[in-house]
């Protein structure tokens, strides 16, 4: 299957700080890529839809003030987490979907390995 | 909005022996995927199998099937031989058919914690 790395893989900051987590769709070009949150024990949560070269689509009660994010390439989408508090803590996932083209009309999400966030 | 309902939050099976998992969904569409999704330890998301709503004939994939009964808006998971490694979070999802921007999205059941004893 397609891959899709994240970087950080885990990352600890600072309340009050910001932090940046970067998907990647490796072997492919990705014009849609999204951003789930996972808490322990639960399932995912979409928080985003990114299209390249405009604005993400946010689900309802996602601030996108305090979650920006940026997919400036079809290979790259950012997500930052600005102002981290304690309950930003998480499992970040993005994911990527191949274009329509490629896959002859299948749809499928690939994954990214997850952004483990921990705010002091 | 669809949902997607996993009412099993745990099971587990006997190594090389079979188990099912459930999942139900609600939706007026008529055309849409539907996936299994592992998620081991590790937390990587891998996908297990799809399903298109289109297709009468159930998708396999090597000791993977699936039971889509669509009239009663069902979608199980059946994992044949079970082997260790196949201990994990099963997630079934749904997604809709149409491609407009804003409907691609992957809505996610509760999941199910599959263990496999040796």
């Amino acid at each position: 299957g397609a891959v899709v790395s994240q970087h950080p893989s885990w990352v600890i900051c600072k309340s009050g700080t910001s932090v940046k987590i970067e998907c990647r769709s490796l072997d492919f070009q990705a014009t849609t890529m999204f951003w789930y949150r996972q808490f322990p024990k639960q399932s995912l949560m979409l928080m985003a839809t990114s299209n390249e070269g405009s604005k993400a689509t946010y689900e309802q009660g996602v601030e996108k003030d305090k979650f920006l994010i940026n997919h400036a390439s079809l290979t790259l989408s950012t997500l930052t987490v600005t102002s981290a508090h304690p309950e930003d803590s998480s499992f970040y996932i993005c994911s990527a979907k191949i274009p329509y083209k490629i896959q002859g009309g299948q749809e499928t999400q690939y994954f990214g390995p997850g952004t483990r966030l921990l705010v002091l | 909005a669809q949902t997607v309902t996993q009412s099993q939050p745990e099971m587990s099976v006997q190594e090389a022996e079979t188990v099912t998992l459930s999942c139900t969904y609600d939706t007026s569409e008529s055309d849409y995927y539907l996936f299994w999704y592992k998620q081991p330890p590790s937390r990587q998301m891998i996908l297990v199998i799809r399903q298109e709503a289109y297709k009468q004939q159930n998708a396999t994939e090597n000791r993977f099937s699936v039971n889509f009964q669509k009239a009663a808006k069902s979608f199980s998971l059946k994992i044949s031989d079970s082997q260790l490694g196949d201990a994990a979070m099963y997630f079934c999802a749904y997604r809709t058919l149409r491609t407009n921007f804003g409907n691609e999205k992957l809505t996610f059941g509760t999941g199910t914690r599959l263990t496999i004893i040796p």
